[in-house]
């Protein structure tokens, strides 16, 4: 079974500073999918970045990139430039690809973005 | 976008009793899903439906059921409500399974089982 470690419960961070969260996980598979979800504070839980296990550029979208390290089994979230929208809780997760596209989520971590 | 509902987000019940938690999504959706969320343990797979009628135990389906009638409808039965059941549950959907396919996710529904 494949597990997913978020070993940070909370951060917090300045507006326009940048924070890194950490993510690992444990899998004996070749191939895999990694996803960050945000939650914002009251807020429907949304994608925020997903990579490809077989895909060696580190995935980014706008503010947000990644850190893959597919040996040591690391899947860490940058947030650069943070914004007070930024506030929310961040889960990493993992999905085998299977027909059934199941996720395994790790414990999350609560981003607080202080002005 | 993508839109998916729940019925309630909040849910007051009492030990013993069924619980009814509805899930409707608007996008035509192959897969559904139900999680609970409880803090320090992120999100846990309770059930999912990957076709009308058809259904899969997740990580944690004691204590539940699910009925899937209709393709866009995915609904969680808790046939004895236990306060161990006090929970955030939420709903997600996906259109195809397998792949880098975004789950869409409905609000929550925090339930309180006294």
């Amino acid at each position: 079974a494949q597990t997913v470690t978020q070993s940070q419960p909370e951060m917090s961070v300045q507006e326009a500073e940048t924070v890194t969260l950490s993510c690992t996980y444990d899998t004996s598979e070749n191939n895999y999918y990694l996803f960050w979800y945000k939650q914002p504070p009251s807020r429907q839980m949304i994608l925020v970045i997903r990579q490809e296990a077989y895909k060696q550029q580190n995935a980014t979208e706008n503010r947000f990139s990644v850190n893959f390290q597919k040996a040591a089994k690391s899947f860490s979230l940058k947030i650069s430039d943070s914004q007070l929208g930024d506030t929310a809780m961040y889960f990493c997760a993992f999905m085998k690809p299977t027909i059934w596209g199941k996720l395994q989520f790790g414990a999350g971590t609560q981003v607080v973005v202080t002005p | 976008d993508v839109k998916v509902t729940q019925s309630s987000r909040y849910l007051v019940k009492r030990t013993g009793e069924k619980v009814f938690l509805e899930c409707v999504q608007d996008m035509d959706h192959e897969n559904m899903f139900w999680y609970r969320q409880d803090p320090g343990l992120g999100l846990r797979l309770i059930y999912f439906s990957y076709d009308v009628k058809m259904k899969e135990k997740g990580d944690i389906p004691e204590g539940y059921s699910v009925s899937r009638e209709k393709k866009e409808r995915f609904s969680l039965i808790l046939e004895s409500a236990s306060t161990n059941q006090t929970s955030m549950y939420l709903c997600a959907s996906s259109l195809i399974a397998g792949g880098p396919d975004t789950q869409y996710f409905g609000p929550g529904t925090r339930l309180t089982v006294l």
